[in-house]
């Protein structure tokens, strides 16, 4: 069974940072494309940012281009999301996801971590 | 403001056919495939429709999909209760390089 598990959400400052983790287990991370899908109180989803599986290619939605970086520790089967320069708008809760490639369907959810960005 | 355009809200009484619409451009919708997801209240999105009408494994075969140039729709025949919940299309956008999401249509079981 695949398990998608967000960690590292909580309460921060403008202009704070943070770092999301997903630690996978049932899938390789490093054989599959992951993202991270965020959703704001009362709001739709938004698609932060994806790496493709084997070849590490990054992407990011515009609106967090420059501030966060996506990564992942294969040793450790884990995705991680650096958020610097955060903003009020980027409060949300931020889902891990996973799909065998970034232009195909998502095939598994994590239950989400819920970041706060206010003073 | 959505790349992919969704009503806010739909509604069908029980044992009726809704659909919900998505609409997109020649970058998204055009060119890729599209697919929907699920969200309940308080619960991660869950898909149901991939590769434009591909029904995904355990989910009710009252859920399909269907695409037509740059627009997509999902259709629920024989609505229950236990469908209210949120319904998001998405797709890979070739001019953006990001996978776009319609805003979500929230579907109310009268």
């Amino acid at each position: 069974e695949v398990q998608l598990l967000e960690s590292g959400g909580g309460l921060v400052q403008p202009g704070g940072s943070l770092r999301l983790s997903c630690a996978a287990s049932g899938l390789t991370i490093n054989n599959y494309a992951m993202s991270w899908v965020r959703q704001a109180p009362g709001k739709g989803l938004e698609w932060v940012s994806g790496i493709s599986g084997g070849d590490d290619s990054t992407y990011y939605a515009d609106s967090v281009k420059g501030r966060f970086t996506i990564s992942r520790d294969t040793s450790k089967n884990t995705l991680y999301l650096q958020m610097n320069s955060l903003r009020a708008d980027d409060t949300a809760t931020y889902y891990c996801a996973s799909a065998l490639a970034l232009a195909g369907k998502i095939d598994y959810w994590g239950q989400g971590t819920l970041v706060t960005v206010s003073s | 403001q959505s790349v992919l355009t969704q009503p806010p809200s739909v509604s069908g009484a029980p044992r009726q056919r809704v659909s919900i619409s998505c609409s997109g451009s020649s970058s998204n919708i055009g060119n890729n495939a599209v697919n929907w997801y699920q969200q309940l209240p308080g619960k991660a999105p869950k898909l149901l429709i991939y590769y434009d009408e591909q029904v995904a494994s355990g989910v009710s075969d009252r859920f399909s999909g269907s695409k037509s140039g740059t627009s997509a729709s999902l259709a629920i025949s024989g609505l229950q209760s236990e469908d209210e919940a949120d319904y998001y299309c998405a797709a890979w956008d070739d001019r953006l390089n990001v996978q776009v999401f319609g805003g979500g249509t929230k579907l109310t079981v009268l």
